[in-house]
């Protein structure tokens, strides 16, 4: 039981460049969530899905898309990516707490 | 939309106890949340609170009381790897049916020798 993993690790991107996100869950979980953590900004909901074909907008989904074609992955894409993307995201998925994924580290320069 | 507060910083002595503080506005309450996370990590589940009153797990307790939108998470015997942030989360389920979790910033705790 993998629990929920991320790839990739880490990731260095130029502004302007497109990347995606993967996030699987071997947990049967319907609820799945992409966050991104800043310093002193706390971890903020982008976009979330409710099972598999469903999707929703958190807080700051600008900048991102996410599509849930398979109930145990979630995708984040960044289509042109920005400096002010650069963050620590994490996916997580649920059926009653949160399971965390060990996170992803973009740098967009 | 939720509004979550906690304070920023907290330093406390190996040993001792500590209480870490989360007031929230929500109009949908469905749970509350506290998770642990050390510097670099993901974060790890420690507590769930829908209904008033107190939960004990070992060490750490959690505290919620809907009335007054507040709940506290409870530390005793603090040890070293104690020092981490703590996050208070809450699920609201206003949003069109939609479960939503909402974290506040976190506190960071530093336990001291």
């Amino acid at each position: 039981n993998a629990g929920v993993t991320q790839t990739p690790k880490f990731r260095v991107l130029k502004t302007g460049q497109s990347m995606t996100l993967l996030c699987a869950q071997d947990m049967n979980h319907e609820y799945m969530y992409w966050y991104r953590q800043d310093p002193g900004m706390g971890l903020r909901l982008i976009h979330y899905s409710v099972g598999e074909g469903t999707t929703a907008k958190g807080e700051v989904p600008d900048g991102y898309n996410v599509s849930r074609l398979k109930k145990q992955n979630f995708l984040l894409g960044l289509e042109s990516a920005a400096p002010s993307q650069t963050s620590v995201y994490f996916c997580a998925s649920r059926d009653n707490e949160q399971f965390f994924g060990p996170g992803t580290r973009l740098t967009v320069l | 939309g939720q509004n979550i507060d906690q304070p920023t910083e907290m330093t406390a002595t190996e040993g001792a106890i500590v209480q870490i503080n989360c007031t929230y506005q929500t109009s949908g309450f469905n749970g509350l949340f506290w998770y642990q996370q050390h510097a670099g990590e993901a974060p790890t589940f420690l507590s769930y609170n829908v209904l008033d009153g107190l939960e004990e797990k070992g060490r750490f307790s959690s505290f919620l009381s809907r009335s007054k939108g507040y709940s506290y998470l409870l530390l005793k015997e603090l040890q070293m790897k104690d020092s981490a942030s703590y996050l208070c989360a809450v699920r609201d389920s206003s949003s069109g049916g939609y479960q939503k979790v909402t974290f506040g910033t976190g506190t960071k705790l530093q336990v001291i020798p």
